[in-house]
C-alpha cells in the first residue's frame, strides 16, 4: 500500500546542531509539506513544495530549509536547532492538480532541543 | 486576531451524547472548509470536506458551514468512546494551503 513516512519518529539534540527530518511518500504526489505542532497554535506550514526543484515558504520558515531532488521525498533541515523548534513536526502530501485535493499526513516527528 | 478560532477544549461527553464542534474564521475569501481528526500521537486524517454553505452529512457526521457569519460546525451524532480525538478544523488559503484551527480535544466516556 502507498504511504507516507517520517524519521525519526524521536529525536533529542543540542541546542546549535543541524538536524534533518525526513519524509518519503510513495503515492507519486507532487505536492509535499511541512508543518509544526504546537499546544495552542494548531498545525502551522513551515514549508511546501509543488514538485521536484520547487520550494516555497511557509508561515513559520525562519530556521527551516527543504529541498525537493525527487518526488518522493521532501527532507527538513534545522540549520541550528533552537529550543524554540521544540516541537511536533508533520509532513504531508497531496497529489495536487485539483484545489483544495486531500492532503495526507505522516505520524509526526517528535523533537526535543536541549 | 487570529484568522481562524477554536476552542482548545478539552470537551468531555458521555457516549451516545451529541457533540458540537466549531470554528469562526476571519477571511471571507476562504472557500473550502474541512475536519481532520487526529488520535493521539498520529497524524491527522481528513474526516469532513465541503465547499459551500449548508450541512454535509457522513454517517454520524455532519459538517456544516454559514459563509455569511464565518462559522463553521461538526456534528457528531451518537458520539462512541472512538471519537475520542483532536479535530481540526482547516480552510482552503492561496496557492492550495491549508490553514488549521488550534484543534479540540473531545473525550468520548463509557
Amino acid at each position: 500500500d502507498a504511504e507516507i513516512t517520517q524519521s525519526p519518529r524521536h529525536k533529542i539534540t543540542e541546542t546549535g546542531r543541524q538536524v534533518t527530518l525526513a519524509c518519503h511518500q510513495t503515492w507519486n504526489h507532487n505536492n509535499m509539506f511541512w508543518y509544526r505542532q504546537d499546544l495552542g497554535h494548531g498545525l502551522r506550514l513551515i514549508h511546501y513544495s509543488y514538485g521536484v526543484q520547487d520550494t516555497n515558504k511557509g508561515e513559520v520558515s525562519d530556521g527551516y530549509s527543504v529541498s525537493r531532488s525527487n518526488t518522493e521525498d521532501l527532507p527538513l533541515t534545522l540549520e541550528s536547532a533552537a529550543s524554540s523548534q521544540t516541537s511536533v513536526y508533520f509532513c504531508a502530501s497531496s497529489e495536487g492538480g485539483t484545489v483544495g485535493d486531500t492532503q495526507y499526513f505522516g505520524p509526526g516527528t517528535r523533537l526535543t532541543v536541549l | 486576531q487570529k484568522e481562524v478560532e477554536q476552542d482548545p477544549g478539552p470537551l468531555s461527553v458521555p457516549e451516545g451524547a451529541i457533540v458540537s464542534l466549531n470554528c469562526t474564521y476571519s477571511n471571507s475569501a476562504f472557500q473550502y472548509f474541512m475536519w481532520y481528526r487526529q488520535y493521539s500521537r498520529k497524524g491527522p486524517e481528513l474526516l469532513m470536506y465541503t465547499y459551500s454553505s449548508g450541512n454535509k452529512e457522513d454517517g454520524r457526521f455532519t459538517a456544516q458551514v454559514d459563509k455569511s457569519s464565518k462559522y463553521i460546525s461538526l456534528f457528531i451524532r451518537d458520539s462512541q468512546p472512538s471519537d475520542s480525538a483532536t479535530y481540526l478544523c482547516a480552510f482552503l488559503g492561496g496557492y492550495n494551503k491549508l490553514i488549521f484551527g488550534a484543534g479540540t480535544r473531545l473525550a468520548v466516556h463509557p
